[in-house]
This record gives C-alpha cells, sequence and structure tokens, in this order.
C-alpha cells in the first residue's frame, strides 16, 4: 500500500508567484489534513477536507490561501502570490475515519520564497 | 497552544530503554494522549494513544499516572534510527485538529 504521496518534495518560487502543492491520500482514506511547519517548530493545523468538501479551514489564512479535494485526483494546497513568510514545510496527512488522532503523514513539500 | 510539556531534549544509550515524560496536568476527562515522533525532514509518524489504561504496541509502551497529569513514552530498546523529535498530543476525539508543541528531541547515542 502506497502511503500518502506529496508532491513536490521542493519547490522555489518568487515573490508573487503561485505554490501549489499536491496529496494524494493513502488508499481508502477519504480525510484529508494540511498542516505547515516553521523550523523548530511543531506542526499547525491549516485545513481539513473530505471529498469535494471543505470542513475546517480556522488555521488557514483568509487571504491568498486555498485547498480543495476534488471527487477525482489529488488534494491541492494553492498559495497565491507568496511572500517570504510562506517559506516552510508543508504536510499532508490522511485518515479513513473521522473522529481520529491517527494521522497517516506525507514526506511533505518544502516551500522557499525568494 | 498546547496543552503539554515536554523536555526540550534527552539523550539515550543505544539499547537502552528510553523514557520521555510529558506533563499534561489540566487534560480533560474525555481527552487521550497521542504520541507521534518526526524523524528529521520527514513527516510525522504515529507511534500510540491511549485515555487512562496503559497501552503497548510493537513500537512502544505509553504509561499514564493514575490522574492522568502526566505519561511516559516508554521504546524498550532504543536505536539510532529512533533519534527523532517525539511530540506528546492531548486531544478530544470530537476534535479532528492536532495540537503541536515543541516536542522533545531525543538524541539516541552508540
Amino acid at each position: 500500500n502506497a502511503g500518502v504521496m506529496q508532491n513536490p518534495r521542493h519547490l522555489v518560487r518568487r515573490r508573487g508567484q503561485e505554490a501549489r502543492l499536491r496529496c494524494s491520500p493513502m488508499k481508502g482514506h477519504s480525510h484529508v489534513y494540511w498542516y505547515r511547519q516553521l523550523p523548530e517548530e511543531g506542526l499547525k493545523f491549516m485545513v481539513y477536507l473530505q471529498k469535494e468538501n471543505i470542513i475546517d479551514e480556522s488555521g488557514m489564512p483568509k487571504e491568498r490561501f486555498s485547498a480543495e479535494f476534488p471527487k477525482e485526483g489529488p488534494s491541492i494546497l494553492r498559495i497565491q502570490q507568496v511572500v517570504r513568510g510562506d517559506s516552510a514545510a508543508y504536510f499532508c496527512a490522511s485518515s479513513s475515519r473521522l473522529n481520529t488522532g491517527e494521522l497517516f503523514f506525507g514526506e511533505g513539500s518544502r516551500l522557499t520564497v525568494l | 497552544d498546547a496543552k503539554t510539556t515536554q523536555p526540550t531534549s534527552m539523550d539515550c544509550a543505544e539499547g537502552r530503554a528510553a523514557n520521555l515524560p510529558c506533563n499534561h496536568s489540566t487534560i480533560s476527562g474525555n481527552e487521550y494522549v497521542y504520541w507521534y515522533r518526526q524523524i528529521h525532514s520527514q513527516g510525522p509518524q504515529y507511534i500510540i494513544h491511549g485515555l487512562k489504561n496503559n497501552e503497548t504496541n510493537e513500537m512502544a509502551s505509553l504509561i499514564i499516572t493514575e490522574d492522568r497529569k502526566s505519561s511516559t513514552l516508554i521504546l524498550p530498546h532504543a536505536t539510532l534510527r529512533d533519534t527523532a523529535v517525539y511530540y506528546c498530543i492531548v486531544r478530544v476525539d470530537s476534535n479532528y485538529q492536532l495540537i503541536w508543541g515543541a516536542g522533545t528531541k531525543l538524541i539516541i547515542k552508540p
């Protein structure tokens, strides 16, 4: 069974460009979570999605950030007009059921904004 | 904010048991204790969780005090590959957010 797949693993963008991060959950998992991690810090929750629905986006900045999990295809975290402060590791996790703290994480996408 | 307190770092000799403490003095009756670890530059990995009884799986044991205000994660025979940051998290089962602190950096020494 393939684990949670994230790509790209590394992404470099200049200020003002767009970043798109993709996440394919584990097979059979319909719950996807995005977390952000700054260096030497713990992860910060951003958004929780089920297929085609955003359930909780309370951790996601209101502007420039959006997330989707379409019926077909991977979940996408989109950051428009990136700024240097967006530089971080973005982790996707998936689970097979609601209300579980047992999440399966991907290897992360590391965004560097020049 | 994280509801747990952990030491910033710990060392352990290879082959010995690593005991990682966690304080969660404000834990509520319906909150579980979860442990994850993150090896450098990798995604976090689930280890174990419990409510009030001690738990054991193939990776580790979790000992929760009777008053549930603290717990200890035990890696019975630490190897160099256990070097990682270990996170203790308390979570209400109805809440899907995990709130992460800074964790404990565990270094296993040969």
